[in-house]
């Protein structure tokens, strides 16, 4: 099984601020990476998409890097809206992961 | 526009069955593939099942191999999780998504509302 894990595990930040995300694979998952924020009493929603692909819909301050194990999310100039639990997903083998999340609240 | 509407989840003791369904809808449902998510109470995301477009291959999670199968009948646009012998650990939402861009490496595109299921006696 490939282990997705994610730092930190809760951050605290003013909105303005920019906060970046890290996602560490076990092992080399390429560009199979994809990001989710969840609100909530609410589903998840796609973020970002094969590590660096924007989605459709998505608030341009999100964007992803990264390839092979390493991984980020980087949340430029937070707004308040932005509070919620984010989560990394690999889609390289036929048994999917997801990290453990990082809880964002936003003071 | 696509749905995906969960139903099924209820109050089950241990050692139980159950079966979810998944309506789907507003896309060409047997060309893309389809997995079961689910997120135990105050916990993170955990994937238990996927199944091609055709239905005819699945994969499961370690934790539920055995007694869980996932199915789909394309002709009524439905995805189904049928879970037996259910344990407390079983207990989560489960959530219905949908990889819309058809390669087994893509993101989970879609996600339903989720069901609930509650194993307790």
């Amino acid at each position: 099984e490939i282990v997705l894990t994610q730092s930190p595990d809760f951050q605290s930040v003013t909105p303005k601020e920019k906060i970046i995300i890290t996602c560490r694979a076990s092992q080399n998952i390429r560009s199979n990476l994809h990001w989710y924020q969840q609100k909530p009493g609410q589903s998840p929603k796609l973020l970002i998409k094969s590590a660096s692909q924007s989605v459709s819909g998505v608030p341009s301050r999100f964007s992803g890097s990264g390839s092979g194990t390493d991984f980020t999310l980087t949340i430029n100039s937070l707004e308040p809206e932005d509070a919620a639990t984010y989560y990394c997903h690999q889609s390289s083998s036929l048994r999917d992961t997801f990290g453990q999340g990082t809880i964002l609240e936003i003071k | 526009e696509v749905r995906l509407l969960e139903s099924g989840g209820a109050l089950i003791q241990p050692g139980g069955s159950l079966r979810l369904s998944c309506a789907a809808s507003g896309f060409m449902f047997s060309s893309h593939a389809m997995s079961w998510v689910r997120q135990a109470p105050g916990k993170g995301l955990e994937w238990v099942s996927g199944i091609t477009g055709n239905g005819v291959t699945t994969y499961y999670a370690d934790s539920v191999k055995g007694r869980f199968t996932s199915s789909r009948d394309n002709s009524k646009t439905t995805l189904y999780l049928q879970m037996e012998s259910l344990r407390a650990e079983d207990t989560a939402v489960y959530y219905c998504v949908c990889r819309y861009s058809g390669a087994w490496t893509g993101p989970f595109d879609f996600w339903g509302q989720g069901t609930l299921v509650t194993v307790s006696s």
